[in-house]
């Protein structure tokens, strides 16, 4: 059992350009979210999904895009790439019929851009 | 921002010591829980409180909430040097418990 798993680990971009973080979960959770984690900040919610077919906008949404074509999957896209995106993002998972209950988290992807 | 905040943000101690971590939150909850990061991890879940529980407790940990003050504590009990993280409170107020808003932490540090 993989619990949620994020790929790339690791990424450098270039301002301006554009990719997709990805995040996968094997534990058919209905809820999936992202968050990214910068120094003093804690974590902040960018996205969130309550089930296939249906997102939403968290705290800070302006540069992001997701989907949710399925239960597994909950790609998150940086359209185009600023500076002020460097941070470490986390995918999280939970079940809905633990309703605010326990989240299981990604082991994150650390972007950098330049 | 919805964001709680965590009291103190730094906290160093000794080994075998006890460790006490404040969490203020803003929105109305049905639970609040407590999560830790190892360095370049993700997190982990600790402990969830209901909103109509005052206290709480698993092995080592102590979780006390204060729904009319809207804060709740971790108390971590005899530290080890493997509880160094940081630990941060979440709470289910966004958009009915759809995803947790999370405080900015408190990094502990045990030293032996």
């Amino acid at each position: 059992n993989a619990g949620v798993t994020q790929t790339p680990k690791f990424q450098v971009l270039k301002t301006g350009q554009s990719m997709t973080l990805q995040c996968a979960q094997d534990m058919n959770h209905e809820y999936m979210s992202w968050y990214r984690q910068d120094p003093g900040m804690g974590l902040r919610l960018i996205h969130y999904s309550v089930g296939a077919g249906i997102t939403d906008q968290g705290e800070v949404p302006n540069g992001y895009n997701v989907s949710r074509s399925t239960t597994e999957d909950f790609p998150l896209r940086l359209l185009s790439a600023a500076p002020s995106q460097t941070s470490v993002y986390f995918c999280a998972s939970s079940a809905v019929r633990q309703l605010g209950g326990e989240a299981f988290f990604g082991q994150g992807t650390r972007l950098t851009v330049v | 921002s919805q964001q709680g905040e965590e009291d103190p943000q730094a906290l160093s101690i000794q080994e075998g010591e006890n460790a006490t971590m404040n969490c203020s939150y803003k929105t109305s909850i049905n639970n609040l829980q407590w999560y830790r990061q190892n360095s370049g991890r993700g997190l982990v879940h600790l402990i969830l409180i209901r909103s109509n529980e005052r206290e709480k407790h698993s092995g080592r940990l102590r979780v006390t909430l204060d729904t009319s003050k809207k804060s709740s504590s971790l108390l971590i009990t005899a530290s080890r040097a493997a509880d160094t993280a940081s630990y941060f409170c979440a709470t289910d107020g966004y958009q009915a418990g759809t995803a947790l808003i999370f405080g900015k932490g408190t990094t502990l540090s045990v030293s032996s």
